[in-house]
């Protein structure tokens, strides 16, 4: 069974653009996870997609966004890109319950 | 707000002795925990779990110890082996899979 993909791994933006993220789950997963990572800060909680609904959400402001497809492929979107949003993006898929299989990530930089 | 935390970003042992891994939460509602292993360049992989109504588990040289009254888990390693270096993440998660993760702590087993 193929795991979590994303893509791009790796990507370079300006301060000001805007990036979309890909994410296919495991198939068969209908939760899909959205996580930063930065050094020091670990792995903190963007939000969660269960068939096409965001479930939860954590404490990241509105230019953070995301989306479900009905096939479970997700997307992540970051607006007016900060240097901060620089960081390791991890996406993860489980059946709706722990534990989360992850991808290894997206690797972004902002310039 | 950091509602896991792991105090030790980094730990040193010699391999065959047993690797101790903490990590403390303050949300009470916490009802499953995870641990999770990470390699550089790749997602972080499910380790084990426990659920609040255990105290322990164990798969193979792994064994999660959790302590409600404390609001404590640690992780056991044993024997430890050079192939147990990586980063381990501590999560936490209350519902769904809303998770939280910890900072993570760098294993490093010498030989």
């Amino acid at each position: 069974k193929a795991g979590v993909t994303q893509t791009p791994r790796y990507l370079i933006k300006t301060r000001g653009q805007q990036v979309t993220l890909s994410c296919s789950p495991i198939s068969g997963h209908r939760s899909v996870s959205w996580y930063q990572q930065t050094p020091g800060q670990g792995l903190q909680f963007l939000f969660e997609y269960f068939s096409e609904t965001q479930r939860n959400k954590g404490n990241f402001p509105g230019r953070f966004s995301g989306r479900q497809f009905s096939n479970s492929r997700s997307e992540m979107n970051v607006s007016t890109l900060e240097l901060g949003d620089s960081a390791l993006y991890l996406c993860a898929s489980s059946l709706g319950t722990p534990p989360l299989h992850f991808g290894n990530g997206t690797r972004l930089t902002v310039t | 707000d950091q509602q896991v935390k792991q105090n030790s970003p980094s730990l040193s042992v010699q391999e065959g002795r047993i690797s101790i891994l903490n990590c403390d939460y303050t949300n009470s509602m916490f009802d499953y925990f995870l641990w999770y292993k990470k390699y550089p360049a790749e997602g972080p992989t499910f380790l084990i779990s426990i659920s609040s109504i255990k105290d322990k588990n164990e798969d193979g040289r792994f064994t999660v110890f959790l302590n409600k009254s404390a609001k404590h888990l640690s992780l056991h390693i044993v024997p430890s082996q050079p192939g147990d270096s990586a980063v381990y993440f501590c999560a936490a998660s209350a519902r769904e899979n809303d998770m939280r993760f910890g900072a993570g702590t760098r294993l490093t087993v010498k030989p």
